[in-house]
């Protein structure tokens, strides 16, 4: 029983680059979420998804976009990286009032 | 709009010692309130939530609507408390999303 899988679990990108973070879960949630850490700022959430096919902003979506075309997979993409994007990224799963579920995290650098 | 406030960015305590971990909100509804821990090199995880009002590893919580406040509270601190704490929100009308606080570091040193 893996619950919440992110891919990669760390990377590091040239400012302009692009890429995509994986986050699959198996535990058939509707509502899926990414968040980023920084530190003295906590979890900000970049955007949601409440079921598949559906994405919503969060708190910090600009330079973002997301995907949520499998219900079990949910992802994360950066369409031209910039060294303010350099975060600890976490996905979760769940109701937040069941208690999410969380992956172990991807860390970007951006240089 | 719904606010979560941790005062404190690190907490040190000797072993033994009681814990307290503040956390104020901001909301105008009836919130539910959590708290994650998140320990060195794992991933985050549901500690408590107010509406269970449960005992995790000795941590207790309780919500105080007149001072809005979820506080964290331990008795005696033991080493392997040390983690990242959060405490989080829940508002009406949010599609389950949480708010959360920037966090406080517990350490407990012997």
């Amino acid at each position: 029983n893996a619950g919440v899988t992110q891919t990669p679990k760390f990377r590091v990108l040239k400012t302009g680059q692009s890429m995509t973070l994986l986050c699959a879960q198996d535990m058939n949630h509707e509502y899926m979420y990414w968040y980023r850490q920084d530190p003295g700022m906590g979890l900000r959430l970049i955007h949601y998804s409440v079921g598949e096919g559906t994405t919503a902003k969060g708190e910090v979506p600009d330079g973002y976009n997301v995907s949520r075309l499998k219900k079990q997979n949910f992802l994360l993409g950066l369409e031209s990286a910039a060294p303010s994007q350099t975060s600890v990224y976490f996905c979760a799963s769940g109701r937040g009032d069941y208690g999410y579920t969380f992956g172990s995290g991807t860390r970007l650098t951006v240089v | 709009a719904q606010r979560v406030t941790q005062p404190e960015k690190l907490l040190s305590v000797f072993k033994g010692a009681p814990v307290e971990l503040k956390c104020n909100y901001s909301y105008s509804g009836s919130p539910e309130l959590f708290w994650y821990v998140q320990y060195s090199r794992q991933r985050l995880q549901l500690l408590l939530r107010h509406i269970s009002r449960e005992s995790i590893k000795g941590f207790t919580a309780d919500l105080n609507k007149g001072e809005t406040s979820f506080h964290l509270k331990k008795p005696f601190a033991q080493e392997e408390d040390s983690a990242m704490y959060y405490c989080a929100l829940i508002g009406s009308g949010t599609a389950s999303k949480l708010t959360f606080g920037t966090g406080t570091r517990l350490q407990v040193t012997l």
